[in-house]
Formats: structure tokens, sequence, C-alpha cells
């Protein structure tokens, strides 16, 4: 167990509506990550918060947004979904003050349908 | 961002050493590297880190060469369930915020 959270484990959803995906970071970890993975394209980075901030942008399409709460707590919205977003999506986290090391999420899996 | 190389699948043998090489030509001087560990529909897991010569941990072992142009995971007397892919990252030491996952090496231990 890496300490991270996600929910929802799993989501089924149509095409043209809009998601939104929780992660917990593990406690302490100032920074937390996104990342989706399809079969088709591996691992892909999408966005990194740090301490609420936006910190840097991956390959996320405009139809996905992210944020930080105070909490640390982050939420990735997807609108507009396509197909071709049925993918893994992981939430990792760390602290980049002392480790490079990223604690990832067990995932949510989308499937558009 | 330096640009890493791997290649796409391995095949290996239970009790058998892997070496999995990563190229990384354009590494940069505050650049370290590093080695994650993904299971099918897992997070990827860190598996160790290193910026020159060799580094050992309780998993496997880092070669770093004196160039830092390429680097080799080496996992020791594998089992079945070492079966996964592995990925190497290079990236600036505490400052890696933007991590570049590559396709990885995809290592099958067979019986």
């Amino acid at each position: 167990d890496s300490g991270v959270t996600q929910t929802p484990k799993h989501l089924i959803t149509a095409t043209g509506q809009r998601v939104t995906l929780r992660c917990s970071p593990r406690s302490g970890d100032l920074s937390v990550y996104w990342y989706q993975q399809s079969l088709d394209q591996g691992l892909q980075f999408l966005i990194q918060y740090y301490n609420g901030e936006e910190r840097a942008k991956g390959n996320i399409l405009e139809r996905f947004s992210a944020q930080q709460f105070p909490d640390l707590h982050s939420e990735l919205n997807l609108s507009s979904l396509e197909l071709g977003d049925s993918a893994l999506y992981f939430c990792a986290s760390s602290d980049p003050g002392n480790t490079d090391e990223q604690f990832f999420g067990p995932g949510t899996r989308l499937t558009v349908l | 961002l330096a640009k890493t190389t791997q290649p796409i699948s391995m095949d290996s043998y239970e009790g058998q050493e892997v070496n999995i090489t990563c190229s990384h030509n354009n590494i940069a001087t505050n650049d370290y590297i590093t080695w994650y560990q993904q299971f099918p529909s897992q997070g990827p897991r860190f598996i160790i880190q290193g910026y020159k010569t060799k580094v050992t941990n309780e998993v496997a072992s880092l070669f770093i060469p004196a160039d830092r142009k390429s680097s080799t995971l080496s996992l020791p007397r594998v089992s079945l369930s070492d079966t996964a892919v592995y990925y190497c990252l290079v990236g600036e030491y505490r400052n890696n915020n933007d991590m570049r996952f590559g396709a990885g090496t995809r290592l099958t231990v067979k019986p």
C-alpha cells in the first residue's frame, strides 16, 4: 500500500459526459502528479501540482483540468469525454524536497462507451 | 529532458540474473537515473536511483559507467513475480517535476 488513495476505482460513462477523479496523497506529500495510461500510449504524464500551485504540465488535453485543494487532495476533471479517453488514470505523490520517489495510487479505470 | 531508450521486451528464466540497459546520451550534469517497476493494472513502484558508479539495494543493482550515457538495472535471480514492465527515467535530482515514462521494457520470466 503506497498510502495514496484514488476514487473511484472504476468509472463507466458515456461519450460527451464529464467526470471527476479524486486523489488523496500520502500524509505530508506536497506534490501530486496525474498520469494517463492507455493500451496504445503507455504512461503519459498529465500535470503536477505542488502545494496547491501548478508546477508542470505534460500532455494534458484542454478538455481536462486539475486542481489541488488546501488539504492537498487533488481532482482531475475530464469533460466532453471521447472513446479514446478510456484509460487508467494514476495519481502519484511525493515530497520533492527530500526524494525523487513518487508513490503511485491504485488508479482509476475509466471506460467511455 | 534527456531522452531514454530501452529494449521493448526481454525474456528470462527463473533463477537467472537479468540486466536491462537504458541509453540516455543527452543526460545533463544534474540528472539522476531512476528505475520503476510496474505490474499490470498497478501504479509504478520505485526500484532504485543513482548518479554514477554502482548503487545496490535489497532488490536490485544499478550500474552507471563514467560517461553516464547509459545505465544497467540488474535483477539477481529473478522469479516469476518479477515479470513486469521496467521504466528508466532521467531527471534533475529533487527537481524532477516532469517525469517522462517511455514505453519501458517488458520483462517476462519463464519457469
